[in-house]
């Protein structure tokens, strides 16, 4: 069974423009989340998707977007890139059912210049 | 505010020994908590996790203690091994089932 994956893996982006981060759950998963990774924050819960739609979101501005598909793949946005935005992206996916633990991809590195 | 707390930023075990990895959370209301390890590079991957109906779960080598009137919990791992050398992140399952709050990570180095 594939795991989660997460394109692209690495990504250099400049101040002020936007960005698009794509995620495809372990086939038969229907819920996604997304995570943000920073030296100092740790992982960030930044929304999670349920059957293309948003269940839940955490405490981060409107320039952070995501959605979901009806294949339950997922993309996260970005508008207006600041430096402080440069950071690990983590997606993860799980059953939505029932939960126990979500799988985690290997992450989007985002640096912005 | 933080929710999920790991106070040690890392820790230094010799190989065969036992590694303890502490996390404290504030919300009584969190009653499912999950342990993830990652490597550099790699996204987290889970270990083990404990409902709050238990205070104990085991796996292999992995053990997690939880201590709900102290809002405590911790992974005990024995022996530990070189490739144990992580970082380990508590997390707790937010009321909703629909998010994992994480403490900022504890750097395990097991050494030979």
């Amino acid at each position: 069974k594939a795991g989660v994956t997460q394109t692209p893996r690495y990504l250099i982006k400049t101040r002020g423009q936007q960005v698009t981060l794509s995620c495809s759950p372990i086939s038969g998963h229907r819920s996604v989340s997304w995570y943000q990774q920073t030296p100092g924050q740790g992982l960030q819960f930044l929304f999670e998707y349920f059957s293309e739609t948003q269940r839940n979101k955490g405490n981060f501005p409107g320039r952070f977007s995501g959605r979901q598909f009806s294949n339950s793949r997922s993309e996260m946005n970005v508008s207006t890139l600041e430096l402080g935005d440069s950071a690990l992206y983590l997606c993860a996916s799980s059953p939505g059912q029932g939960y126990t633990e979500a799988f985690f991809g290997q992450g989007t590195r985002l640096t912005v210049v | 505010d933080q929710q999920v707390k790991q106070n040690s930023p890392s820790l230094s075990v010799q190989e065969g020994r036992i590694s303890i990895l502490n996390c404290d959370y504030t919300n009584s209301m969190f009653d499912y908590f999950l342990w993830y390890k990652k490597y550099p590079a790699e996204g987290p991957t889970f270990l083990i996790s404990i409902s709050s109906i238990k205070d104990k779960n085991e796996d292999g080598r992995f053990t997690v203690f939880l201590n709900k009137s102290a809002k405590h919990l911790s992974l005990h791992i024995v022996p530990s091994q070189p490739g144990d050398s992580a970082v380990y992140f508590c997390a707790a399952l937010n009321q909703a089932g629909t998010a994992l709050i994480f403490g900022k990570g504890t750097t395990l180095s097991v050494s030979s």
